[in-house]
């Protein structure tokens, strides 16, 4: 089955570190960019940025840039996204998806950070 | 950056109605355009890309039309299931900017 399987539901506290991953599967992982996206409650959809995981070639938003690492390891079929220090604000529902445009969606991964 | 905007950012229209969502850019973009769908508490669901290609398995209901800076959605018919959130997004280059949505409901 072709899928994007996204880590599980995080709680973190302001200043802590993350990292949330994202896992491909069914399909050519090193053939596709993977982008995340960005959901904030009851709010409308912000591209983050993307990674081709076949050279790890990335690309920020620049309201990102700075903000939030996007890797990948293509041998395990698996991109990342981290923050070395959250804040309240990055309390967010957390989506990657496959492609220039976005055919296929992972479940999305809550992050939420409160103290 | 190129900026994506909707309009309108919410209707509310009867069963059986046309209704039409507009996205304009401030650049042209070509037909590096695409919609998605994205029902309450669900996840976002592709449904054209390249202006007015339909994804496989979305209703024919669903059009898709525009080239350079303006672009529309259309539902030819609205049904139930379609009350969900609208969202247009670029991907010719650059930040693959989203418009800002807009929220479809039943009258």
């Amino acid at each position: 089955e072709v899928q994007l399987v996204q880590s599980g539901a995080e709680v973190k506290k302001p200043g802590e570190s993350l990292k949330i991953s994202c896992k491909g599967s069914g399909y050519s992982f090193t053939s596709y960019w993977i982008g995340w996206v960005r959901q904030m409650p009851g709010k409308g959809l912000e591209w983050m940025g993307m990674i081709y995981p076949g050279d790890s070639e990335t690309r920020y938003s620049p309201s990102f840039q700075g903000q939030v690492t996007i890797s990948a390891d293509k041998s395990i079929s698996t991109v990342y996204l981290q923050w070395s220090s959250l804040k309240a604000s990055d309390t967010a529902m957390y989506y990657c998806a496959r492609g220039w445009y976005f055919d296929l969606w992972g479940r999305g991964t809550l992050v939420t950070v409160s103290s | 950056d190129i900026q994506m905007t909707q309009s309108p950012s919410s209707l509310s229209a009867s069963v059986g109605d046309r209704v039409t969502i507009t996205c304009r850019a401030s650049q042209g973009i070509s037909n590096y355009l695409a919609w998605y769908q994205q029902k309450p508490g669900k996840v976002p669901k592709l449904l054209i890309f390249a202006a007015s290609t339909l994804q496989s398995g979305v209703p024919s209901r669903f059009s898709g039309s525009g080239s350079g800076t303006d672009f529309t959605l259309t539902i030819s018919s609205l049904q139930p299931e379609d009350v969900a959130t609208y969202y247009c997004q670029k991907y010719n280059s650059g930040p693959r900017t989203f418009g800002q949505g807009t929220k479809v409901e039943i009258k």
